[in-house]
């Protein structure tokens, strides 16, 4: 079966701009997570909805924004970027939240100058 | 909240065994994950531990201890493609989310 799908692969964008990433989770998924890695920080928590609410919520500002739709595709948006926000953006998916493993994307790299 | 350490690096020859410990504080708990991350590449699920005791899987083992909030990986007959990053991460807290440890650099050597 398909795995974990993140568009776009790689993205640069300017300081003060807004992005949106998106996330396919694997089909009969309904939870869906997102974190940001970092070299210095590792791999820190963002958000996870699961059947279209969000359940989690990471300690980000309130400019990481996100929704999961009834499909169990999600998104994230960034606003206001800042140079500190480049990082690799992870999304996983899972059946019912972790117990099981979560499924990674290959996420995305975002890169802003 | 949750917190969780575990060795920055570890490094081991081809062919041996190399232990990973994880150590987590965490207010609610249901279990302990273990991800392999190769450089470039994604997290990768390897096991979950719910009760004490070892899991095993072919060359990789986990290990828990709910009593003394501890685990650990267990990789033997080392390859060079075991070269990567491994992180803890613990399933609890509100909502059951999952929190990760910053990891730890295994590097083979020949």
């Amino acid at each position: 079966k398909a795995g974990v799908t993140q568009t776009p692969r790689y993205l640069i964008k300017t300081r003060g701009q807004q992005v949106t990433l998106s996330c396919s989770p694997i089909s009969g998924h309904r939870s869906v997570s997102w974190y940001q890695q970092t070299p210095g920080q590792g791999l820190q928590f963002l958000f996870e909805y699961f059947s279209e609410t969000q359940r989690n919520k990471g300690n980000f500002p309130g400019r990481f924004s996100g929704r999961q739709f009834s499909n169990s595709r999600s998104e994230m948006n960034v606003s206001t970027l800042e140079l500190g926000d480049s990082a690799l953006y992870l999304c996983a998916s899972s059946l019912e939240g972790g117990f099981y493993g979560y499924t990674f994307g290959s996420g995305t790299r975002l890169t802003v100058v | 909240g949750q917190s969780l350490e575990q060795p920055s690096e570890v490094t081991a020859v081809e062919g041996a065994i190399v232990q990973i410990n994880c150590t987590y504080q965490t207010s609610g708990f249901y279990g302990l994950s273990w991800y392999q991350q190769h450089d470039g590449g994604a997290p990768t699920f390897l096991s979950y531990n719910a009760l004490d005791g070892l899991e095993e899987t072919g060359r990789f083992s986990s290990f828990l201890s709910r009593s003394d909030s501890y685990g650990y990986l267990l990789l033997q007959e080392l390859q060079m493609k075991d070269s990567a990053s491994y992180f803890c991460a613990v399933t609890g807290g509100a909502g059951n989310m999952l929190t990760f440890g910053g990891g730890t650099r295994l590097m083979v050597k020949p």
